[in-house]
Parts: C-alpha cells; sequence; structure tokens
C-alpha cells in the first residue's frame, strides 16, 4: 500500500541553523501539506501546496518558512534560522483530491 | 472560524469494555468533512475515518463505529470490547469550503487500555 514518507526520523540542531525536512508524498496525489505537533499538544495546519504554489497557509507559517517540490516526488520545508519553539513533530500529509490526508511517520526535530 | 472540540482529555478502561471518544464542531460552512485519526505511541497518524456533511448514516467497521449527528454538531467515535492495541491518542478534524485542505484538529483524547 503506498505510503507517504519522511526524512530524516529525527533531527537535533543549533538556534539559528537552518534545516530541511523532506517528505516524499504518495505518487498520484495532487495535494500536499505540513502540520505540526508540539509535544503533547494538538496538531496545527502550517502550509498546502498545490500546482507548485502554495494554497494556503496558517499564521505560523511566518518568512522562516519556506516549501518546495523540487523534482516530481520529494516535496520539502526549509525553516531558514531555527528557534527553541520550532521543537515539534512535523508531519508531511499528501491527497489526491481535497479531501483525505494520508500522512507520514513525522520527523522530531529538537531545536537546542 | 472553525473549531473542533475534544472534551476528554484521557479515558482509562480495562480490556473488552467499550469506549466512546467525542467530537462536537463548529463550522458556518454547510459543506464540510470530518475525519478521525489515530496516533499510536509510535507517533505516526493513521487514517481512520472521513464523513462529508451530506452524510449522515453512521458506520461500523468492525470494532470500530461512528455516530454523526449534524442536530448536534457531534461525530463521536466508539470502540467496542477494547483492546491493549487501541490504547492511542483520537483525533478529530475538521475542513470546509472556507479553506478546503486546512485541517482543523482537535485536542486529542488518549485512551488507555489496560489488560
Amino acid at each position: 500500500e503506498p505510503e507517504v514518507t519522511q526524512t530524516p526520523s529525527h533531527q537535533v540542531t543549533q538556534m539559528g541553523q537552518e534545516v530541511i525536512l523532506r517528505c516524499v508524498p504518495i505518487s498520484n496525489h495532487l495535494y500536499f501539506y505540513w502540520y505540526r505537533q508540539i509535544l503533547g499538544q494538538k496538531v496545527e495546519f502550517l502550509v498546502s501546496f498545490y500546482n507548485n504554489e502554495i494554497s494556503e497557509k496558517s499564521e505560523i507559517f511566518d518568512d522562516q518558512f519556506s516549501v518546495e517540490r523540487p523534482d516530481g516526488s520529494n516535496f520539502t520545508l526549509k525553516i531558514r534560522s531555527t528557534k527553541l519553539e520550532d521543537s515539534a513533530m512535523y508531519f508531511c500529509a499528501s491527497s489526491e483530491a481535497d479531501e483525505t490526508q494520508y500522512f507520514g511517520p513525522g520527523t522530531r526535530l529538537l531545536v537546542l | 472560524a472553525q473549531k473542533v472540540t475534544q472534551a476528554q482529555t484521557e479515558i482509562s478502561v480495562v480490556e473488552k469494555e467499550d469506549v466512546t471518544l467525542d467530537c462536537v464542531y463548529e463550522t458556518r460552512d454547510t459543506t464540510y468533512y470530518l475525519f478521525w485519526y489515530k496516533q499510536p505511541p509510535s507517533g505516526e497518524l493513521v487514517f481512520l475515518i472521513r464523513r462529508n456533511s451530506f452524510d449522515e448514516q453512521n458506520e461500523i467497521s468492525g470494532r470500530y463505529s461512528w455516530n454523526f449527528q449534524k442536530s448536534t454538531s457531534s461525530f463521536n467515535f466508539t470502540i467496542t470490547a477494547s483492546q491493549v492495541v487501541d490504547s492511542a491518542v483520537y483525533f478529530c478534524a475538521l475542513t470546509s469550503t472556507d479553506s478546503w485542505g486546512k485541517f482543523q484538529f482537535g485536542a486529542g483524547t488518549q485512551v488507555v487500555v489496560t489488560p
């Protein structure tokens, strides 16, 4: 069964460093998303992406964040200058149409 | 504005007991989708069910059942004869025509099933 994959599973970085989180969505899906979950809290929407552009973004997704689909399979989230409060689990998701989203296993980011 | 409320923070049951998780939603849109996801201790989010706003039929899938009531804006989830493997956090989520694809998640309910 096709699934969303994410790398790395864990990432530790120093405050102020740039990180890139990678995702490979399900191959026939057209819509891509990033969410984050701070430890013990609910899952929060960051951004949605369709047809090579951002469809919608939340207030969390400020200028420090960017997304890209550099080729036909990868979907990346970049955080330019990480802050302590960026520590969270980051989930990538994809959907065939704008409905059921299938989530990857997540990348746990720790900013020191 | 959209909102999903899962008032139960944690529910503890003994194996074979039934457990019902509440989900109350708010949206001004008449077209929307509701979802349930399971997050086991390993951390991934597993899709369980989707319901659209025009389909109020209840659904049963094995030991899982869902009760959708538009009159009370609720989409409750019942696990029958719970098992230890059901121990997880369960999230209810909503998306609507106001912003398709932007899921609004509830706070989640931790279910602990003890043998």
